[in-house]
């Protein structure tokens, strides 16, 4: 079965550092991979997206990530951490044929001053 | 532009009694799944409707069921619940497949079984 692993339940950052949160999957083929922001209260925002292509996608807010088709992951970067990047991030997955969404356990990331 | 909007907010019941969510989907888009959300995990898949159809169905027991109407609004319905079932729950709408796809949710609605 598919599945979508966040190894890191929380990060600390402090502001202006560099971040990673790490993200593996569970598939045969090519997933079609999303990572999305959960903001306390609100709903979950879409980041950024892969479905094929150029292995390294832009998003919003200054995210990128990478696919890594022989590591089975698709890890998510931002150079200089902002106070407002504090949330929980979610890595999620769909497989061509289905229509669910897949999504990890989330990492909290908080971000110190 | 309203995006999706999701009624009520916070809800509590007590075991045994039936639930009915509500949740309006972005504007122009005809398509609306529901997604489970427990304390301290990732959101699971309960179903998702086009076309007025229950189109794909997760690993839920048939105690919940939905409803599109034909303005793509939708409703979540939990029978006979069940402590387990205290989570916030997510509606989520979308219009295009392929690589413009994109999930637009809710901000949910907390439920608590007690």
């Amino acid at each position: 079965a598919q599945s979508v692993t966040q190894p890191d339940i929380h990060i600390t950052v402090s502001e202006g550092a560099s971040l990673e949160l790490r993200c593996n999957y569970s598939y045969g083929a090519t997933p079609y991979l999303f990572w999305y922001v959960q903001s306390p209260g609100q709903g979950l925002q879409l980041l950024l997206k892969y479905f094929s292509g150029d292995t390294l996608v832009q998003g919003i807010k200054g995210f990128e990530a990478e696919f890594k088709r022989s590591q089975s992951s698709f890890n998510l970067r931002k150079p200089s951490v902002h106070w407002s990047d504090a949330a929980e991030y979610f890595c999620a997955v769909r497989t061509s044929g289905t229509y669910k969404y897949i999504f990890g356990t989330g990492t909290r990331l908080k971000v110190l001053a | 532009d309203a995006g999706v909007t999701q009624s009520p907010t916070h809800l509590i019941k007590t075991r045994g009694q039936q639930v009915t969510l509500r949740c309006s989907p972005k504007s122009g888009h005809d398509t609306v799944s529901w997604y489970q959300q427990a304390l301290g995990q990732g959101p699971q898949f309960i179903f998702q409707y086009y076309e007025e159809e229950e189109r794909q169905r997760g690993n839920f027991p048939d105690r919940f069921s939905g409803h599109q109407f034909p303005n793509y609004s939708s409703e979540l319905n939990v029978n006979a619940l069940l402590l387990g079932d205290s989570a916030l729950y997510l509606c989520a709408s979308s219009l295009v497949r392929g690589s413009n796809e994109k999930l637009f949710f809710g901000s949910g609605t907390q439920l608590s079984v007690l």
